[in-house]
């Protein structure tokens, strides 16, 4: 089983609608993080978590919230989401440098 | 604001051939150099990595080094196989959560 999973992994929506991307991670990690993949550009932080108690925002989280239900899960949602979040979102686990990371969802905002 | 600079974004090698892919940090608080293959599909996956107290770093067909003065590591791949087409991933990081990807190598291994 992966270690990191991730759901959906696709998911098309329309301009407006809130949507709720899910990870799990079964490797004991307290560091949970969510990225942007855009084409042709690297990984840009969403937010963070060192903990269930603590959550911190990225260098791009405008548009975005996160819940941190457990250690083992970490919630991304666009509130209203806009054509220009579509991207590869990615969920990825750390314990201390070397980070993990799930397969991808693909968003797509119509 | 800090950033990695990565070279070239598209690399096509014949199979048997060696792959180099370059990198350059703003960060000299830097101290740790993972690199990632991204398969399509997939999720990154952690190759290899160094730590800035180390040179160089091996694991069969991959190596990775480090220049701290100048900022620059590099990712080698030796005997290059169709399956090491992939994107790959360079970072820095200065510990905790700050890790910042270069922009990624789309590598072609042509048999």
């Amino acid at each position: 089983d992966a270690d990191v999973t991730q759901t959906p992994r696709n998911r098309i929506t329309k301009t407006g609608k809130r949507i709720m991307l899910e990870c799990s991670q079964t490797k004991g990690h307290d560091r949970m993080y969510w990225y942007r993949q855009d084409p042709g550009l690297g990984l840009q932080l969403i937010y963070y978590s060192f903990d269930v108690k603590d959550i911190n925002k990225g260098e791009i989280s405008d548009g975005y919230s996160v819940s941190r239900q457990a250690q083992a899960k970490f919630s991304l949602s666009l509130e209203s989401a806009i054509p220009n979040q579509t991207a590869l979102y990615f969920c990825a686990t750390s314990d201390d440098h070397r980070q993990f990371f799930g397969p991808g969802t693909r968003l797509t905002v119509l | 604001g800090e950033n990695v600079e990565q070279h070239p974004s598209t690399l096509s090698v014949q199979e048997g051939d060696s792959a180099v892919i370059k990198c350059t940090y703003s960060d000299s608080a830097s101290n740790y150099f993972p690199w990632y293959k991204q398969e399509l599909g997939k999720g990154p996956q952690l190759i290899i990595d160094i730590r800035s107290n180390v040179g160089e770093k091996k694991d069969q067909r991959i190596a990775v080094t480090l220049n701290k003065t100048a900022k620059h590591f590099s990712l080698h791949i030796t005997e290059t196989q169709p399956e090491d087409s992939a994107v790959y991933f360079c970072a820095a990081s200065t510990g905790g959560f700050k890790t910042i990807f270069g922009a990624g190598t789309r590598l072609f291994v042509k048999a």
